[in-house]
């Protein structure tokens, strides 16, 4: 059963400080690893890392891959009120049916504080 | 266009009715999700309909949840005789084609009392 456990649970920051977030996940042939944000509505969709080594950015947010270690990491510098959010990591494998399959975690909740 | 949307955003109902969750998803979207997501915990996957097949119910939990897509377009996902246990947000997400990213809805917000 493909599994992914997040980490810290929770955070609390004040704005301007830099955030790392861990992700590390068990699954049957890996796909690829995704970045969501979760503010009160829906789940909004970050990254979607699938080789090892190769960071993605998006402003201040990045999210880099470690194959070999089964991690993933989450960047956010300059922090800002409106980071605070639920972050979600979620893990695909490949699977015959061709569709997105994933399997979340639970979250790390974020809160900057000014 | 407009994003997925889902109806209702909230539901209370009694132990032992059924309720039907709506999900519109956005125009021209091929493949559309249904995960549960409890309190505290990541979405879990429920099902999955590519066009208005089916292509897997893996996800739910016993024979009192059911779905369908009759018309590829909106999806109804149905619980019957429900139980407290069955509380939860339900979403709905949906993607353009099968292994592209999903696109999610608010969620109803199901409390069965």
């Amino acid at each position: 059963e493909d599994k992914v456990v997040q980490s810290p649970l929770s955070l609390v920051v004040h704005e301007g400080d830099t955030v790392t977030l861990n992700c590390s996940y068990e699954v049957t042939n890996f796909r690829s690893l995704l970045w969501y944000k979760q503010e009160k509505k829906a789940p909004t969709f970050l990254f979607m890392l699938t080789s090892s080594g190769i960071e993605k950015k998006s402003g201040r947010l990045s999210s880099i891959l470690d194959k070999k270690e089964l991690f993933s990491i989450l960047n956010i510098t300059a922090t800002q009120t409106g980071d605070s959010a639920i972050y979600l990591c979620a893990v695909e494998p490949l699977n015959s049916g061709g569709y997105q399959k994933v399997t979340f975690g639970i979250g790390t909740k974020l809160q900057v504080i000014p | 266009g407009a994003g997925v949307s889902q109806s209702p955003r909230y539901k209370v109902t009694k132990r032992g009715q059924d309720v039907a969750l709506r999900c519109d998803p956005i125009s021209g979207h091929v493949s559309l999700y249904w995960y549960r997501q409890a309190l505290g915990q990541g979405p879990e996957f429920l099902t999955y309909f590519n066009y208005e097949a089916q292509q897997d119910k893996s996800g739910l939990p016993n024979d009192r949840f059911s779905a369908e897509r009759p018309e590829g377009s909106i999806s109804t996902l149905t619980i019957q005789r429900t139980e407290q246990r069955d509380s939860a947000m339900y979403r709905c997400a949906s993607s353009a084609h099968a292994e592209e990213t999903q696109y999610f809805g608010p969620g109803t917000r199901l409390l069965v009392l």
